[in-house]
């Protein structure tokens, strides 16, 4: 299985703030790579995937790259709603796994 | 607009199977691809399997021996079963739909999948 690795596990930030995270694939995963957000009490949201395409709806000021095994997701001055957890997943191989999620905080 | 919702038990003992269903407001559940995750209290969220359109499925090797994952078209319905369960088996209980973004590179078609819409989750508790 590939094992993906998320940092930081969590972060805290201010409103405005730019942050990114990283995500790390254990083996060559090319770009497939996909990023979710999830609130307490919520299910997961799909935000990015191929590793840096936006999904319809998203804001812009959400972005992903990297391609291979170390890949970013980066949010661009943060809002109050973007504080939640946030999870990359690996859509390379069966099986699917995700990384271990990094909880976004205000500060 | 897709919109899915699981419903099931959220009680089950130990040693007993656990029936989920997911209803699909879709024209017709055969035309996508589904999928069920599931996520552990305070923990990462966790692939179970996908059934795609073509009604073969894939299942999460650690969970392959006890899943089953099916789709009624006649209801519009996806299920999960997943037989003799125990306490780690508690979870919050998604299931989503499978989305693909094809593309060509170097005159080889590519396909990315994702899940794009998700159920709300149901939680099941598995405890005597």
């Amino acid at each position: 299985d590939i094992q993906m690795t998320q940092s930081p596990s969590s972060l805290s930030a201010f409103v405005g703030d730019s942050v990114t995270i990283t995500c790390r694939a254990s083996q060559n995963i090319n770009n497939y790579l996909n990023w979710y957000q999830q609130k307490p009490g919520n299910a997961p949201k799909l935000l990015i995937y191929a590793a840096s395409s936006l999904q319809s709806g998203v804001p812009s000021r959400f972005s992903g790259g990297g391609s291979g095994t170390d890949f970013t997701l980066t949010i661009s001055s943060l809002q109050p709603e973007d504080f939640a957890t946030y999870s990359c997943e690996q859509s390379f191989s069966i099986p699917r796994t995700f990384g271990q999620g990094t909880n976004l905080e205000i500060k | 607009q897709v919109q899915l919702q699981e419903s099931g038990p959220g009680l089950v003992k130990p040693s007993e199977t656990l029936s989920l269903s997911c209803t699909v407001s879709v024209d017709s559940i055969r035309t996508y691809s589904w999928a069920w995750i599931r996520q552990p209290p305070g923990k990462a969220l966790e692939w179970i399997g996908y059934i795609y359109s073509s009604g073969s499925t894939n299942y999460s090797p650690s969970l392959k021996s006890r899943v089953t994952i099916e789709v009624d078209t006649s209801k519009n319905l996806l299920s999960l079963k997943l037989t003799s369960v125990t306490p780690a088996d508690t979870a919050v209980y998604y299931c989503a739909r499978l989305g693909r973004f094809g593309e060509i590179f170097r005159r080889v078609p590519q396909y990315y999948y994702y899940l794009d819409v998700w159920g709300k989750g149901t939680t099941v508790i598995v405890s005597s």
